[in-house]
């Protein structure tokens, strides 16, 4: 199975601070890569896709980069509601596999 | 707006046998099932075709694991049988999504079903 890394595992940011995730895959997933967030109590909500590809809704705060086995999620200006935890996940190969997740604390 | 209503949470003994459902808004979509235990990651489960109902499951699960799903209802169910402590955990249905270069997501999830397995 691919193994998904994520750091930090957790951080603290201020409204208006800009916010890198890293995600690294065990090997190779090309660009198979996806970003989840989720707020507590709730379901995960998809961000990203192809790792780069903002899905419809999301606020282009919201970005994504990387391929083959390092990738990124950046959040740029944080805004309240983006406290919760991320998950990075990728689709090269079955079992589908997630990160343990960064929990991202707003000042 | 495509919406997923799961069933309520179970507790179950080691052993058992459980079963989650999913009311979907249409049949027109796959759907996918995951898991995640307090704290950790989601885990995936597997997908299952709903035209064909054609199954793939995650080789960790397989030969416990059941999913199925009724048209006439909009409704998928999850089956997972001789359950263990370490099988409590909130499961997701989630839209199978795809295309090409893309790879796959999971989008929108249900509200979550929390299975709890205790003696």
């Amino acid at each position: 199975d691919i193994q998904m890394t994520q750091s930090p595992s957790s951080l603290s940011a201020s409204v208006g601070d800009s916010v890198t995730i890293t995600c690294r895959a065990s090997q190779s997933i090309r660009t198979y890569l996806t970003w989840y967030h989720q707020r507590p109590g709730k379901a995960p909500k998809l961000l990203i896709y192809a790792a780069s590809s903002l899905q419809t809704g999301v606020p282009s705060r919201f970005s994504g980069s990387g391929s083959g086995t390092d990738f990124t999620l950046t959040i740029s200006s944080l805004q309240p509601e983006d406290f919760g935890s991320y998950y990075c996940q990728q689709s090269y190969s079955t079992p589908y596999t997630f990160g343990l997740g960064t929990k991202l604390e707003i000042k | 707006q495509i919406q997923l209503v799961q069933s309520g949470a179970e507790v179950r003994k080691p052993g058992a046998s459980v079963k989650v459902s999913c009311k979907t808004s249409d049949s027109s979509f796959h759907i996918t099932w995951l898991r995640q235990a307090p704290g950790q990651g989601p885990e995936w489960l597997g997908w299952i075709n709903s035209y064909n109902g054609n199954t793939e499951y995650a080789q960790s699960f397989q030969g416990r694991v059941s999913m199925t799903t009724d048209r006439s209802t909009n409704t998928a169910y999850l089956d997972l049988r001789s359950l263990r402590s370490d099988d409590t955990a909130v499961y997701f249905c989630a839209r199978f999504g795809s295309g090409g270069n893309s790879g796959v997501w999971f989008d929108p999830w249900g509200q979550g079903s929390l299975v709890t397995v205790s003696s």
